[in-house]
């Protein structure tokens, strides 16, 4: 069965640094990788998502992320963080049937101090 | 848009009690997922259903855990009886045709005493 590992369970950051959080899935096969952001007291959202094609994939507020098939990872970067940044991140990947279910990691909790 | 919207936000309840979410999902989408997200942990797929019903429900815990969809819209998810570690955030989320085009709601969080 698939797995994600993030190995960063919390992050603490000054504004204007540059981040970056792991993310390592277990599924050597077609995968399907995503980021997901969930701001205090709000819903879970798609920061951005691979299918295939160029393994650098620009999300939404200034996040991309590098999809390493070698490295089995999908790191997740931006290059200046911001205060509003603070928030969990989860990396997901697909499941290995056609259902279309996600498989998360256990998130990291970024802080970023202003 | 209107997003996926869930009831309660918050339940506290004593362990052996049973207890109730309601899920709507966002009109049109065919396909419904209940998820568990315990603290520390990213969320669990417990169920999902396609229109009124289920595809997977491998990792819901049936002898407590029950959940219907009704006329493919609406959801109920029950835990009955509950205990301390059903403790969680319950997430519900809906998706429309062969994508991810996932939406999440806000959650239920359960507190079990």
């Amino acid at each position: 069965a698939q797995s994600v590992s993030q190995h960063n369970h919390h992050v603490i950051l000054s504004e204007a640094a540059s981040l970056e959080l792991g993310c390592n899935y277990s599924y050597g096969g077609t995968v399907n990788l995503f980021w997901y952001v969930q701001y205090p007291g709000q819903h879970l959202q798609l920061l951005l998502k691979y299918f295939s094609g160029d393994p650098l994939v620009k999300g939404i507020k200034g996040f991309e992320a590098e999809f390493i098939k070698s490295k089995f990872s999908f790191n997740l970067r931006k290059p200046s963080v911001q205060w509003s940044d603070t928030a969990e991140y989860f990396c997901a990947v697909n499941g290995m049937d056609s259902s279309y279910k996600l498989i998360f990691g256990s998130g990291t909790r970024l802080l970023v101090r202003p | 848009e209107a997003g996926v919207a869930q009831s309660p936000r918050y339940k506290i309840i004593e362990k052996r009690q049973s207890v109730a979410f309601w899920c709507n999902p966002i009109s049109g989408h065919a396909t419904l997922y209940w998820y568990q997200q315990i603290l520390g942990q990213g969320p669990k797929l417990l169920i999902q259903f396609q229109n009124n019903g289920v595809v997977d429900d491998s990792q819901l815990p049936k002898d407590r855990f029950s959940a219907e969809r009704l006329k493919g819209v609406d959801s109920t998810l029950k835990i009955q009886p509950a205990k301390l570690e059903d403790s969680a955030v319950y997430l519900c989320a809906s998706r429309t045709g062969a994508d991810y085009g996932y939406t999440f709601g806000s959650g239920t969080r359960l507190t079990v005493v």
